[in-house]
């Protein structure tokens, strides 16, 4: 297992068009985390899946935001009418379910959001 | 709720100088606290952790020691290198589900 893979690394969309990200976790990592980075910031949590459960989600994530990991597996993060602010890093994250958070997360290595 | 503050950046050593990067938080309880690093162009790595007070974490010469009375978890090199060139996060574990909150992160560079 080469650890946690998003793709695209980068993409450059048009205000209001429509964004999916997509994040594979370690294989054995029952949990996965989004994140958003913008600049001279640290990450902010976004929301967090259990196996296939959507079990917590920020406010930061609104309406325009949907995260899915339908089979447990690799997550996906849509982001509707995108708009200039929402231009940032987009982290996704995964922790096994033994150790949990407290073992500390595997990153990925993101993927940025440009909005022109 | 949980928060961490950390000392601003950027900083710059030369090499072999010794480093302290502050950082303090605010938490119910006693949370889990971590420095995560980011060097240029990767994502973000766990550098070191500590699960209880009094723990120390260390890693890659790197060590932080969880203090309780102080509420502070500061990290510190006694010898950088060029190599340390990298943003650093301290982070809590922010709560039942386990989601961390990140400080804004300090940038270090390390001249030769």
């Amino acid at each position: 297992d080469t650890g946690v893979s998003q793709n695209p690394r980068h993409k450059i969309t048009k205000r209001g068009q429509n964004v999916t990200f997509r994040c594979d976790p370690i294989s054995e990592h029952n949990r996965l985390y989004w994140y958003r980075q913008t600049l001279g910031q640290g990450p902010e949590f976004l929301t967090y899946f259990q196996n296939e459960a959507q079990l917590e989600k920020s406010r930061l994530l609104s309406d325009r935001f949907s995260a899915e990991r339908p089979k447990g597996s690799f997550s996906t993060l849509e982001i509707q009418r995108t708009e200039q602010g929402d231009s940032a890093m987009y982290l996704c994250a995964s922790s096994p379910p033994r150790d949990g958070p407290i073992g500390g997360y595997t990153f990925g290595s993101g993927t940025r959001l440009t909005v022109v | 709720g949980n928060s961490v503050t950390q000392m601003e950046g950027p900083v710059t050593l030369s090499e072999e100088a010794f480093l302290t990067i502050n950082c303090t938080y605010t938490a119910t309880g006693y949370p889990s606290l971590f420095w995560y690093v980011q060097y240029p162009g990767e994502g973000l790595q766990l550098l070191l952790k500590a699960t209880k007070a009094d723990d120390k974490g260390s890693n890659k010469g790197f060590e932080a020691t969880y203090r309780k009375e102080t509420t502070s978890f500061h990290l510190e090199k006694g010898s950088v290198q060029v190599s340390d060139s990298a943003v650093y996060f301290c982070a809590n574990y922010g709560g039942s589900q386990g989601n961390l909150i990140f400080g804004k992160g300090t940038k270090l560079s390390v001249k030769p």
